[in-house]
């Protein structure tokens, strides 16, 4: 079955703390991957997107993700979390027709200042 | 705002009742969504759009659900005989394979549904 596994459901760090959260997912085909974020009273939106060439991608706000085919992992890290990183984090699965869209059941993370 | 905007923000109905939801996409998107979100879950994926085809839906959507795009714009999800476990998060996103064809999707604001 398609999915994607998020490791931790809540997540809480200092600020300064780094942060990796760790997605796999299961996926018989080429995929795009994406983390989309949901601060507290807004919508879901873009964080950073994977969908070929260097798998280590960079995004908004200090984010980065690593690709690692083999083992069918997007991983989210950044080096120092600030409180306004408090949000909820998705990874997303879309298949190349772009049709096809599997959310991870998302992390709630937490930065105390 | 040139964002996507669904409405009613808010609905609560009584189980039996019909209720439909709008979401209007960004204007030169062609490809819409709709999801569905429960608490403590992420988005569940429920249909797709190409302009006015719809070319994907989950077996979430059962035949009480529909949703329709008719003139490739605006879209609606219409619920039947609303049950208690309808109420949830309704999200519609839109996207436009541009460039690379990334499908990053914009999301809007969702409507919440409470069946009472």
């Amino acid at each position: 079955a398609q999915s994607v596994s998020q490791h931790n459901h809540h997540v809480i760090l200092s600020e300064a703390a780094s942060l990796e959260l760790g997605c796999n997912y299961s996926y018989g085909g080429t995929v795009n991957l994406f983390w989309y974020v949901q601060y507290p009273g807004q919508h879901l939106q873009l964080l950073l997107k994977y969908f070929s060439g260097d798998p280590l991608v960079k995004g908004i706000k200090g984010f980065e993700a690593e690709f690692i085919k083999s083992k069918f992992s997007f991983n989210l890290r950044k080096p120092s979390v600030q409180w306004s990183d408090t949000a909820e984090y998705f990874c997303v699965v879309v298949n190349t027709g772009g049709f096809k869209t599997i959310f991870g059941a998302g992390t709630r993370l937490f930065v105390k200042a | 705002d040139t964002g996507v905007s669904q409405n009613p923000r808010h609905k609560i109905t009584k189980r039996g009742q019909n209720v439909t939801f709008r979401c209007d996409p960004i204007s030169e998107h062609n490809r819409l969504y709709w999801y569905r979100q429960t608490l403590g879950q992420g988005p569940e994926f429920l249909t797709y759009f190409q302009n006015e085809a719809q070319l994907e839906k989950s077996r979430l959507l059962s035949d009480r659900f529909s949703a329709e795009r008719p003139k490739g714009s605006f879209s609606t999800l219409e619920i039947q005989r609303t049950e208690q476990g309808d109420s949830a998060m309704y999200l519609c996103a839109s996207s436009s394979p541009t460039g690379g064809a990334t499908y990053e999707q914009y999301f809007g604001p969702g409507t919440r549904l409470t069946v009472t």
